[in-house]
């Protein structure tokens, strides 16, 4: 059963315009969410975070929103830029501290 | 610097053997994780552990082991028993405060393939 749940395996966007990647999730005990940045044969790079307390956290070019009544995550890049193609994985904390994993979305953003 | 160092890069195994990924971290990390990334799976758990001496198993962890006989270090075994290893494999780490939350940080993976 799968508790975090990226729909959509990859998106294309042109350089400039906004990125959403969207992730849902089915547990409401999660208190803790992330956004992890993956290029091919690295390992993943920590991007943003969010507390199940908060609706929104803000860094830089990189927003993300919470939607608990919905269990909903999104990931909001404005502008999108070249650099950004990549798989981003959502994941959520458990129980101790152990993160469940999305299948991950692959952004491809287009010069 | 630091990080997460895991080694080899690359891995290949003949069937029936038994192989070790080493993963070693000097952020003074208490936690650390094994994950397996398939494609289009993103990543599942193999094993954790909190603590030097202590592991428990994830959602995976049949034909793997692991050891946590020093804080810096967490090797993951592969045995002959694993029917499926060929995988991207990627150790990680995080602060253990016990209870705030805290992202875990990565290595750049070990690719293990099967002869």
């Amino acid at each position: 059963d799968q508790q975090v749940k990226q729909n959509s395996p990859s998106l294309s966007v042109q350089e400039g315009r906004i990125s959403i990647l969207n992730c849902d999730y089915t547990n409401s005990m999660f208190d803790y969410f992330l956004w992890y940045k993956k290029y091919p044969a690295e390992g993943p790079t920590f991007l943003i975070s969010i507390s199940s307390i908060k609706d929104k956290n803000e860094d830089g070019r990189f927003t993300v929103f919470l939607n608990k009544s919905a269990k909903h995550l999104s990931l909001h890049i404005v502008p999108s830029q070249p650099g950004d193609s990549a798989v981003y994985f959502c994941a959520a904390r458990g129980g101790q501290g152990k993160l469940i994993f999305g299948q991950g979305t692959e952004l491809s953003v287009k010069p | 610097d630091g990080g997460i160092t895991q080694s080899p890069k690359y891995l290949f195994r003949k069937e029936g053997q038994n192989v070790t990924l080493s993963c070693e971290q000097n952020l003074n990390h208490d936690a650390m994780y094994w994950y397996r990334q398939d494609p289009g799976q993103g990543l599942r758990l193999i094993y954790y552990s909190q603590i030097v001496n202590d592991f428990q198993k994830g959602d995976i962890a049949e034909g793997y082991s692991v050891s946590r006989e020093k804080k810096e270090s967490f090797p993951l075994t592969v045995t002959s028993a694993q029917k499926n290893p060929t995988a991207f494999y990627l150790c990680a780490s995080s602060i253990d405060n016990g209870g705030v939350p805290q992202p875990q940080h990565f290595g750049d993976g070990t690719r293990l393939s099967i002869l």
